[in-house]
């Protein structure tokens, strides 16, 4: 089977643009959430949907919305790009199982802000 | 809030040395808790996780960790370590379904 993907691999924008990046969970999952890792750091949690219903929500300014689609696959959106928002973004599916449940991460998207 | 601390952001190992990497962590409850490897330029992998059934947990390409709740760590380790091991680990914890969050990484060096 098939892993999480994510696309593009990498994406250069201009400061005050708006970018779409996009996620496909392994098949069977239901469960999508977004991470931010800025270089150097962990990762930080921004998203988390359930059944096309956001379910969570990290730090993170409205400048960041995301959902889901009926087959499961999400996308996460930024407006007004900040140079801070450089970062590799990573999307991890699960079966939804609960609490202690394992994540499986995609190779991420690295944007780059200019 | 559950959060967890890794001591040490670099670690140099030499090769057929043991590895330990340390996690502590800050729970009021029974926490659940992860170890993932990154390789570089590459996503998470998750290398084994604790959910209180038994408290040595054995993962992946020969990894292990110990939850022990009198000293609130998880420690990694691997008897020897080999050059393929070279990475940056996560210890994470799980603080609500779906939701990880993460320490500040260990990079792993392994010395030839």
């Amino acid at each position: 089977d098939a892993g999480v993907t994510q696309s593009p691999t990498h994406l250069i924008k201009t400061r005050g643009q708006h970018v779409t990046l996009r996620c496909s969970p392994i098949s069977g999952h239901k469960s999508v959430s977004w991470y931010q890792q800025v270089l150097g750091q962990g990762p930080q949690f921004i998203f988390q949907y359930y059944e096309k219903e956001e379910r969570g929500r990290g730090n993170f300014p409205d400048r960041f919305s995301a959902r889901q689609f009926p087959n499961y696959s999400s996308e996460l959106n930024v407006n007004a790009l900040l140079l801070g928002d450089s970062a590799l973004y990573l999307c991890a599916s699960s079966f939804d199982k609960g609490q202690g449940e394992e994540q499986y991460f995609g190779p991420g998207t690295r944007l780059t802000v200019t | 809030a559950q959060s967890v601390t890794q001591l040490g952001s670099h670690v140099s190992v030499s090769e057929g040395a043991l590895v330990l990497l340390r996690c502590n962590y800050s729970s009021s409850v029974p926490p659940y808790l992860f170890w993932y490897v990154q390789y570089p330029n590459q996503g998470l992998q998750l290398l084994l996780k604790y959910t209180s059934a038994a408290t040595l947990v054995k993962g992946i390409n020969g990894f292990e960790a110990e939850f022990k709740k009198s000293e609130t760590s998880f420690h990694l380790t691997k008897p020897s370590a080999h050059m393929s091991d070279a990475a940056e680990y996560f210890c994470a914890v799980s603080p609500s379904p779906r939701k990880l969050t993460f320490g500040t990484g260990t990079r792993l060096t392994i010395i030839p």
